[in-house]
Formats: C-alpha cells, structure tokens, sequence
C-alpha cells in the first residue's frame, strides 16, 4: 500500500524554481519524511528528509505542513542536471526499511 | 560523506549460471544493509534486508534459494543471483546504513546492471 502520492512527471524551466508535491495524509508521529533522486541509471541519492519543522540544506528545501499530511520539495534554481526522478518516502526513525514509491520524474528545460 | 560501492557495474551472463554482485561500505560500518531490485520504467523494489552476521530477511515473493545473500563483515555483503534467467536482467541497488552514523540517512551503491542472454 502506496503510503505517499506524487505527481509522475514534472517540467521545470532551467534556472527557476522546482517545487516537488508529495501527499502523506496516513503518515504517523514517529515517520519522518525523506527525500531522494535518481538520476539515470544510477543509485539514488539522499537529498532531505524532516519530522515537522521545514528543513534547509546546500541541495534543498523541505517544507512539511502542519497537520504533516503533506509536503513539498523545493529545488531553488533548478539546473539541466537536477532532471531525475524524485522520490517521497515517509520512513519511522527506528524502522530499517526504505521503500519506494513511484516518484515524480522531473525534466528540467533550457 | 559515506560511500558504498558496487561491483561489477554490469555484468553480461549466460542462462543457467550464477552472478555474484558486491557491496561494500567504503568509510563506515554498515550493520545493516539493503539489496534493491529496479527494473526499466520501474522504482526501486527491495528484495532483502541483511544484518551482519545473520541470515537475510526477504520479502514477500523473493526467492532466498535464488538470491543468495551474505553479510559476512560490517563493510562487505554480497548478491548471488544464481541460475539466472533472462527474466532476472534488471539494475541491482545495494545501500547500507551504518553502526553509529545518524539513523536517518541510507546510502546507496551505484548499481549493478544485470543482463542474462
């Protein structure tokens, strides 16, 4: 059973920002929310993840709702090797398993 | 930051033999790590989980008689795919998680492409 929902495809134009959609409306209180991409033909790569409070690294941007039950993955100045496929994962801390979904498959455009 | 490595990056078979794949921890300890199967078009599906030491946990509808699966050491598990069928070519996805690192984060190897012919 699918527990986040994302959009399969996405464009972006190439120096703009990507805001990646994720709905989680059965996530629990102990499941955090992670992100990872890949690129093709390649092993995925950790970008985010957070509990509840919005999150900021050197890659992104990670900004949950309130209630938690979604949230969305900002990409500030999308360049042509950010197209990958972006995957939304909700994951308990303890709880060894990454399981993917289908992810959003992101084209950034010139 | 923490590095897995996989090897062979792809690997061509023939029907009928086995392939073993490698995963390697490269800076860290991985108590735990993970093998991953992808086929084209396809996410990512986990096939086993495998702690160091002991027998691997699989999931439902794999095969434990034909993906051998050894965690031999904290940097070291491999994958043998064994009578491999055509059926069996896929992208193969180690990644591990490490002894003290923070809980969060599950690094992941580059990939082993599997073709059996």
């Amino acid at each position: 059973d699918a527990k986040t929902t994302q959009p399969p495809s996405m464009d972006c134009a190439e120096g703009r920002a990507a805001n990646l959609p994720c709905n989680h409306s059965t996530i629990s209180g102990n499941e955090y929310v992670y992100w990872y991409r890949q690129i093709h033909s390649q092993g995925p790569q950790y970008i985010i993840h957070g509990l509840k409070n919005n999150e900021t690294n050197e890659m992104a941007s990670l900004i949950i709702t309130e209630d938690r039950k979604s949230s969305t993955l900002i990409l500030p100045h999308a360049t042509l090797r950010d197209t990958a496929v972006y995957y939304c994962i909700v994951r308990a801390d303890n709880n060894n398993d990454m399981r993917f979904g289908a992810g959003t498959r992101l084209t950034v455009k010139p | 930051g923490a590095v897995v490595s996989q090897h062979p990056s792809r690997v061509i078979c023939k029907s009928g033999t086995s392939v073993k794949i490698e995963c390697r921890s490269l800076d860290f300890q991985a108590t735990t790590m993970f093998w991953y199967r992808q086929f084209p078009k396809q996410s990512l599906m986990l096939m086993a989980t495998s702690n160091e030491g002991s027998k691997a946990t699989y999931e439902q509808g794999v095969e434990k008689d034909k993906f051998l699966i050894n965690h031999a050491s904290l940097t070291l598990s491999t994958l043998t795919v064994t009578s491999a069928h055509p059926e069996d070519s896929s992208f193969y996805i180690c990644s591990a998680r490490g002894l003290d690192s923070n809980s969060y984060e599950q690094y992941f190897g580059p990939g082993t492409r599997l073709t059996v012919t």
